[in-house]
């Protein structure tokens, strides 16, 4: 299964854009890029996913390099609730193992006031 | 609001005794999920199940048993647990995925389990 790699923490200031980065060099050309959050003492939540073009929408954007091996999850402008862990996953539709969706450690954001 | 519901919240069990985490969806989904999450570690993937049929069991200890007599609902049966099942035990639903472009997955709030 193509893994992802993100940094175990970040921090940011409130008010401010946060950029948070995930490698995935073995992407395969059916993955898609998917970003979960999760909030202290809570289920993770889905925030946004893409293949190819970057996405936006109400929570967050999605940029993904042009070969793929890389995408930055970007809050425009960090919340104290933004303040949780983000996992970024891979996955294929037309696998079978579809299903699983793996997570990894995430990147810890601290949101600073 | 997920739209995944588990109960109870919180539950504290003897090793000796034999309870049952329940958890509900009326999305719509066919698609229904077990994870559990220990203290300072990435969730893991318990079981899945589709209509209704369980695809995946990653290697759980069979202390835990889930049943899934509908796509609405999901039950994870415990007993004889020990300290180290102590976590939060998190379920989540989604559309049946194979052939679909990427479906997000809908988590509840998870049972914080402690087995004393």
């Amino acid at each position: 299964d193509a893994k992802t790699t993100q940094p175990n923490s970040m921090e940011s200031n409130e008010e401010e854009p946060v950029h948070l980065p995930c490698n995935h060099s073995t992407i395969s050309g059916t993955d898609y890029i998917h970003w979960y959050r999760q909030l202290p003492s809570q289920g993770p939540e889905y925030v946004i996913h893409g293949l190819t073009s970057n996405v936006n929408n109400r929570m967050a954007s999605l940029a993904i390099a042009e070969d793929r091996k890389s995408s930055t999850l970007i809050l425009h402008r960090a919340t104290l609730r933004d303040a949780a862990v983000y996992y970024c996953i891979l996955r294929d539709p037309l696998s079978g193992s579809a299903r699983q969706l793996t997570f990894g450690s995430g990147t810890q954001l601290t949101v600073l006031p | 609001e997920t739209g995944v519901t588990q109960t109870p919240r919180h539950l504290v069990m003897g090793m000796t005794n034999k309870k049952s985490l329940k958890c509900e969806q009326h999305l719509g989904h066919n698609a229904m999920y077990w994870y559990k999450q220990s203290a300072k570690k990435p969730l893991e993937l318990m079981f899945v199940y589709n209509f209704k049929e369980q695809t995946e069991n990653n290697s759980v200890p069979s202390r835990f048993s889930p049943e899934c007599p509908n796509s609405s609902h999901l039950f994870l049966h415990l007993h004889t647990l020990q300290p180290e099942d102590s976590a939060l035990y998190l379920c989540a639903s989604s559309p049946t995925s194979t052939g679909q472009i990427s479906p997000e997955a809908f988590f509840g709030q998870g049972t914080r389990l402690t087995v004393v």
